[in-house]
């Protein structure tokens, strides 16, 4: 069965510090790479996806992704996060063979410092 | 916008009764879902439906079921409400049938505390 690790549970940093977070999944097929986010309180909602083309691909409110094929990853960048960055971060995998099924990682809490 | 409504923010439930999570969307999405969260483990599928009146298991489908009369309605059924299932229950959706690309959006959750 195809798994989706995220490598840090939780990471606290300063505003202006730069983030990664780190996404690995097992399946070797073709697959729909997504990072949903969860603000304090909120519904968990999409923050950006890969799906072909460029390997590095840019979402909402700064941040950006690249997908390494030959590594399976897919890590989760900002260059200099923000007091409202705080939330929880989930990686999500969809096996193309698989429909419409996601598997997501354990998520990492970010917390970031004033 | 999207909105995907869980019926209940809390829930507590003793030990054997049996409960409804219920869900309810606004878009005509065909697909829906049902998903645990629990911290360090993420999002867990439990069950999820293409369509009126059909279902599939997820990865952890084992003491719930689901029931979907409705296109707009996914029902999440604990036949025995157990300790382990407390967690906080997530309904999301899609539109475009099975194989669909678009991304999934998510109720605000229902937390389930079963003692």
């Amino acid at each position: 069965a195809q798994s989706v690790s995220q490598h840090n549970h939780h990471v606290i940093l300063s505003e202006a510090a730069s983030l990664e977070l780190g996404c690995n999944y097992s399946y070797g097929g073709t697959v729909n790479l997504f990072w949903y986010v969860q603000y304090p309180g909120q519904h968990l909602q999409l923050l950006l996806k890969y799906f072909s083309g460029d390997p590095l691909v840019k979402g909402i409110k700064g941040f950006e992704a690249e997908f390494i094929k030959s590594k399976f990853s897919f890590n989760l960048r900002k260059p200099s996060v923000q007091w409202s960055d705080t939330a929880e971060y989930f990686c999500a995998v969809k096996q193309k063979a698989a429909g419409n099924k996601l598997t997501f990682g354990g998520g990492t809490r970010v917390l970031v410092k004033p | 916008d999207v909105k995907v409504t869980q019926s209940s923010r809390y829930l507590v439930k003793r030990t054997g009764e049996k409960v409804f999570l219920e869900c309810v969307q606004d878009m005509d999405h065909e697909n829906m879902f049902w998903y645990r969260q629990d911290p360090g483990l993420g999002l867990r599928l439990i069950y999820f439906s293409y369509d009126v009146k059909m279902k599939e298991k997820g990865d952890i489908p084992e003491g719930y079921s689901v029931s979907r009369e409705k296109k707009e309605r996914f029902s999440l059924i604990l036949e025995s409400a157990s300790t382990n299932q407390t967690s906080m229950y997530l309904c999301a959706s899609t539109p475009g049938g099975r194989g669909t690309d678009s991304p999934l959006h998510f109720g605000n959750g229902t937390r389930l505390t079963v003692t």
